[in-house]
């Protein structure tokens, strides 16, 4: 099965810098990348997602990478806020054949100093 | 529309017991997954039903677990019986179609069993 890794596991940056989280991916057949943003008492929300036939992806100050031949995807934040503060989840899934679940990295903490 | 609503938000029950988690997910969504939150293993996928069928329940970490979908608006999992172990969040996310489309999570329900 997939198995996603996940780094740095807490990220602190200061207010206005750039922050960038890693993650890897085993399964060749992953063609769907999303990223989940997760605020303290919430579930995870969506906050950007590339395919496996797109390179980078941008969306006002979030922006996703993806590498497919080295099996890698980033998310970078630029600018970053103090509201930037939460719990950050890449996944990889297979979409389009049945295996319709997200394989989840274990979350970044992301912490904004003022 | 409301989102995935979850319920109960919060559960404590003791060892042994029955408990039921509910979700409804988002009017038209063809998908709804139940995953577990725990600090140890992160966000698993236990078990996803498309058009109400149960498609992939390799997740489901043991046959006191169980899970339903009686129609497009509602879905339970149970837990007969309740360990300690058991205790985590657990969140149920849905998504519209199965082409490249992240799922959207509930605010899950955090079940402590003592």
């Amino acid at each position: 099965g997939e198995n996603v890794e996940q780094h740095p596991s807490t990220l602190s940056v200061q207010e206005g810098d750039s922050a960038v989280i890693k993650c890897t991916y085993s399964d060749s057949a992953s063609n769907y990348f999303p990223w989940y943003k997760q605020e303290l008492g919430k579930g995870p929300q969506l906050i950007i997602d590339i395919r496996s036939n797109v390179g980078e992806k941008k969306d006002q100050r979030i922006a996703v990478t993806l590498n497919k031949t080295a099996k890698h995807f980033s998310l970078h934040i630029t600018e970053t806020q103090p509201e930037d503060s939460a719990v950050y989840f890449c996944a990889a899934g297979y979409s389009g054949g049945g295996a319709d679940g997200l394989t989840f990295g274990k979350g970044t903490h992301l912490i904004i100093q003022p | 529309d409301a989102g995935v609503i979850q319920s109960p938000r919060h559960e404590v029950t003791e060892m042994g017991q029955e408990v039921t988690l509910r979700c409804k997910p988002i009017s038209g969504h063809d998908y709804l997954f139940w995953y577990r939150q725990t600090m140890m293993r992160g966000l698993e996928l236990l078990i996803y039903f498309n058009n109400n069928v149960p498609i992939d329940d390799s997740g489901m970490p043991e046959d006191r677990f169980s899970a339903k979908m009686p129609n497009a608006s509602f879905s339970t999992l149970k837990i007969q019986p309740s360990e300690p172990r058991d205790s985590a969040v657990y969140f149920c996310a849905s998504k519209p179609d199965r082409v490249y489309r992240g799922a959207f999570f509930g605010q899950g329900t955090r079940l402590t069993v003592v």
